[in-house]
Parts: structure tokens; C-alpha cells; sequence
């Protein structure tokens, strides 16, 4: 069965810092991979995905995720954070189950970003 | 833009009541989704439904049933609510296809059963 893991629970970086949230998955064929953002009180946002091609992608806010299959980890990076980007991260992997197409998702990244 | 709406953000409720939590898309996908999201343990999937009247358990479904009776209306039911059913709720649609994975969130339901 498909598993996703994001090693880090919480994590706290300054305003202007960079950002890398980790992520890995466990599936056996080629993998559809997510990753989504909650703000407070808010439901999921997609961030950006990879399905095949490029294993650089880039979403929106200027969030990019990079593929490695030899890992199995598909980070999610931006170079320069704002304070607006405080939320929690959700990684998650695809799976076609012959009735529909379902998402798995890890426990979640929670963001804090100081002044 | 898709757009999914539930019908509460939140909702308190006491222990034996049946609960009903809405859910509307507004984009005729085929697909809709249940799951509950606790801290620490993410989204997890109580059901789906793949078509009208169609519906697969997912990987929670004890204490829940679900009911889709037109296709961009999706129901969740707790026929007899517990304490441990405490949540958010959160919907989501996609559309049908091999490909289709990417899901659009509701702003979720915030249940407390007392």
C-alpha cells in the first residue's frame, strides 16, 4: 500500500530564509505527487504537482518541488519566505484504485515564520 | 474557479444525535471525497463516491455512512454521534479520468460532539 511520510512536524524559519519541507513516499509504480497548503481555518490549497516530465516543478507563491525517485522524496523548496506562507503543508501521493483516483496524505508540515 | 461548499463551519452536537454534514461542488465532477483531519494524523479518507449513488469505504468508514443522491451534492451521516468523532471535516470533488487526481478542498466543518 501507498504511504507518504513528512518527517517534520513543526518547523520554524525567519522571514526571508529559505525553506525545504520533506517528503517521502512509499509506492510501487510511478508516482502522481502533491503537495498542498491549509492556512488557518481554511481548507486545502494545491501548491503544485508532479505527474512526469521535468522532475523541477513549480507552483504557486513561488513554492517549486523537486522529484527524486532514486529517494523516494519529493521536497517542497522556496527560496525566500514570507510571513503570509505561516500554514501547514500537506504532502500526498496518487493512486488510481480502478473506481476513482485517491489521494494518501502525510501528517502534515506545520510552518512558523518569525519577524 | 471550482468551488466546493459545506454547509457548516461549525457545528456542535450532542452524544447518540444523527449528524448530517453537506457538501456542494459546483463543477459536475464525478468524484467527491469525505475525510476527517486530526492533529498529527493529517486527512484521512472515510468515503468517496465515484458516481451517483456509487460509493467505496475508505480508510475509516466505521461510524459514518455517506449518501449521494445527485451528483454535486455529497453527504456525510454519523447515525449516532460519539466523542471520538470530534473533528474537522473536510469535502473535496475531482473530476473523472486516469489522470485526475488533483482535488479541490471545502473550508471544512468543524465538528465537536459533547
Amino acid at each position: 500500500a501507498q504511504s507518504v511520510t513528512q518527517p517534520d512536524i513543526h518547523i520554524t524559519v525567519s522571514e526571508g530564509a529559505s525553506l525545504e519541507l520533506r517528503c517521502n513516499y512509499s509506492y510501487g509504480a510511478t508516482p502522481y505527487l502533491f503537495w498542498y497548503v491549509q492556512s488557518p481555518g481554511q481548507g486545502l490549497q494545491l501548491l503544485l504537482k508532479y505527474f512526469s516530465g521535468d522532475t523541477l516543478v513549480q507552483g504557486i507563491k513561488g513554492f517549486e518541488a523537486e522529484f527524486k525517485r532514486s529517494q523516494s522524496s519529493f521536497n517542497l523548496r522556496k527560496p525566500s519566505v514570507h510571513w503570509s506562507d505561516a500554514a501547514e503543508y500537506f504532502c500526498a501521493v496518487g493512486v488510481f484504485t480502478g473506481t476513482a483516483s485517491k489521494l494518501t496524505f502525510g501528517t502534515g508540515t506545520r510552518l512558523q515564520v518569525t519577524l | 474557479d471550482v468551488k466546493v461548499t459545506q454547509s457548516s463551519r461549525y457545528l456542535v452536537k450532542r452524544t447518540g444525535e444523527k449528524v448530517f454534514l453537506e457538501c456542494v461542488q459546483d463543477m459536475d465532477h464525478e468524484n467527491m471525497f469525505w475525510y476527517r483531519q486530526d492533529p498529527g494524523l493529517g486527512l484521512r479518507l472515510i468515503y468517496f463516491s465515484y458516481d451517483v449513488k456509487m460509493k467505496e469505504k475508505g480508510d475509516i468508514p466505521e461510524g459514518y455512512s455517506v449518501s449521494r443522491e445527485k451528483k454535486e451534492r455529497f453527504s456525510l451521516i454519523l447515525e449516532s454521534a460519539s466523542t471520538n468523532q470530534t473533528s474537522m471535516y473536510l469535502c473535496a470533488s475531482s473530476p473523472s479520468g486516469g489522470y485526475s487526481y488533483e482535488q479541490y478542498f471545502g473550508p471544512g466543518t468543524r465538528l465537536t460532539v459533547t
